[in-house]
Parts: structure tokens; C-alpha cells; sequence
């Protein structure tokens, strides 16, 4: 399976901490990139990231790309109740076209 | 501006009936994309669309799964005959241009229970 891998599966955090999800792939690769899923709903976009770079930041997001890893992390900083989603990552193989191939997401909780 | 449209929000067939799925993409937006979701699991990718083109089905099952996009009115995902095995979130995205570097527009989904 070309599926990537999400760890940690859960994380549970307060408000105003920091949360970590990483990610990693099996493929090379054009771009990567992260979407959100609030329950029982559709994906949303947060951030893409292309082979070439190593960081982008959106806001309170946070990523990093390791080519060499094959693997990203998202940072989302000083958490909300309402940042509780599941997060999946998302690679973009070179195949000339959109395809994306999803991780197995992080659900994350975090309490007020 | 309307987003993704998905229709219907939720759908119950018997197992053996046809399940018929839409998806109307962001006005302009002449590329589809159909993913699966099962329960604590990622989307699988199912098949890409283009205008009244089939680019790529290798996500979807040979048998009982079929694709289109027409010149005029939504995508339709089609399942004949369904098992339970079918019963999963399907998820319709679009994009603009098809660019490998544009993000995917996602509708809310289908679920799809199959008693």
C-alpha cells in the first residue's frame, strides 16, 4: 500500500499547547499536504508544501518536509477547543497529475 | 459561492440495490475526484475526472463501480448491486485546473449504509 502513516494515532492536549502530528510516506513525491476533517464532515485544506521546500508556516501552522525522511510534521501552535479535528496529511505523487494519497489521520482533542 | 455539492447527505440501500451518489464541484472547476472513507481511516483515492473523461480509475473496484462526469450536471459515483462491504463515507473533491500543486475543494459526502 502507498498509504502513509500518521503518528500519533490520538493526542490529547489543553488549550494553549502546542500539538505535533507527523507524518511519513513511501514515495517520491511533488508536493505534500495537510487537511483537516471535523467529524461526519469533508476535508478541509490547510497547507501545501512542494519537494523543494523544508518549512511553511500558515498562521498558527507549522510545517516541515523531510525529503531525505520521507516524512512531514505539522505544528499547530497555542491550540483551540476548536482545533479538535482529525488531521491527515496528504502526498502528491509525480505522476503528472492530482492524486492525492492520504495518511491514516490524528485525531486530536483538545479540552478548554 | 457554493462549494462542493453532495447529494445525498446520507443513503440506505439492501443489499443487491443500485446506490447512486452525486457531486456537483465549485462552479468552474472542471475536475473531479472521488475518494472512499472507511470508519478510523484515511480517504482512498477512486477515480479522477475530467469533463466527460475517465483520467484515472485504478481506486475503483473493476465490477459493480462506474464513473461520469457529463458535458452538463453533476458527477455521478454509481455502485450496482451492493454489499455491505460498500458501506463507506464517499467523499467528491474539485479543482480548478487539475495542477499537481493546486489544493483539492471537498464536499461534505455521501455515507453509505448497506443493511
Amino acid at each position: 500500500s502507498q498509504q502513509g502513516e500518521e503518528d500519533p494515532q490520538a493526542l490529547s492536549i489543553q488549550e494553549g499547547e502546542n500539538a505535533t502530528m507527523n507524518c511519513s510516506y513511501k514515495t517520491s513525491i511533488n508536493n505534500l499536504q495537510w487537511y483537516r476533517q471535523n467529524s461526519g464532515r469533508g476535508l478541509v485544506h490547510l497547507i501545501l508544501i512542494r519537494s523543494n521546500e523544508r518549512e511553511k508556516h500558515s498562521g498558527r501552522l507549522r510545517v516541515t518536509l523531510d525529503t531525505s525522511k520521507k516524512s512531514s510534521s505539522l505544528l499547530i501552535t497555542a491550540s483551540r477547543a476548536a482545533d479538535t479535528a482529525s488531521y491527515f496529511c496528504a502526498t502528491v505523487p509525480n505522476t503528472g497529475f492530482q492524486k492525492l494519497v492520504f495518511g491514516t489521520g490524528t485525531r486530536l482533542l483538545v479540552s478548554p | 459561492n457554493a462549494g462542493v455539492m453532495q447529494n445525498p447527505r446520507h443513503l440506505v440501500r439492501r443489499r443487491g440495490q443500485e446506490a447512486r451518489l452525486r457531486c456537483s464541484p465549485v462552479k468552474g472547476h472542471s475536475h473531479v475526484y472521488w475518494y472512499r472513507q472507511l470508519p478510523e481511516e484515511g480517504l482512498k483515492f477512486m477515480v479522477y475526472l475530467q469533463k466527460e473523461n475517465i483520467i484515472d480509475e485504478s481506486g475503483m473496484p473493476k465490477e459493480r463501480f462506474s464513473a461520469e462526469f457529463p458535458k452538463e450536471g453533476p458527477s455521478i459515483l454509481r455502485i450496482q448491486q451492493v454489499v455491505r462491504g460498500d458501506s463507506a463515507a464517499y467523499f467528491c473533491a474539485s479543482s480548478p485546473t487539475g495542477a499537481t500543486n493546486e489544493k483539492l475543494f471537498f464536499g461534505s459526502g455521501t455515507q453509505l449504509s448497506v443493511l
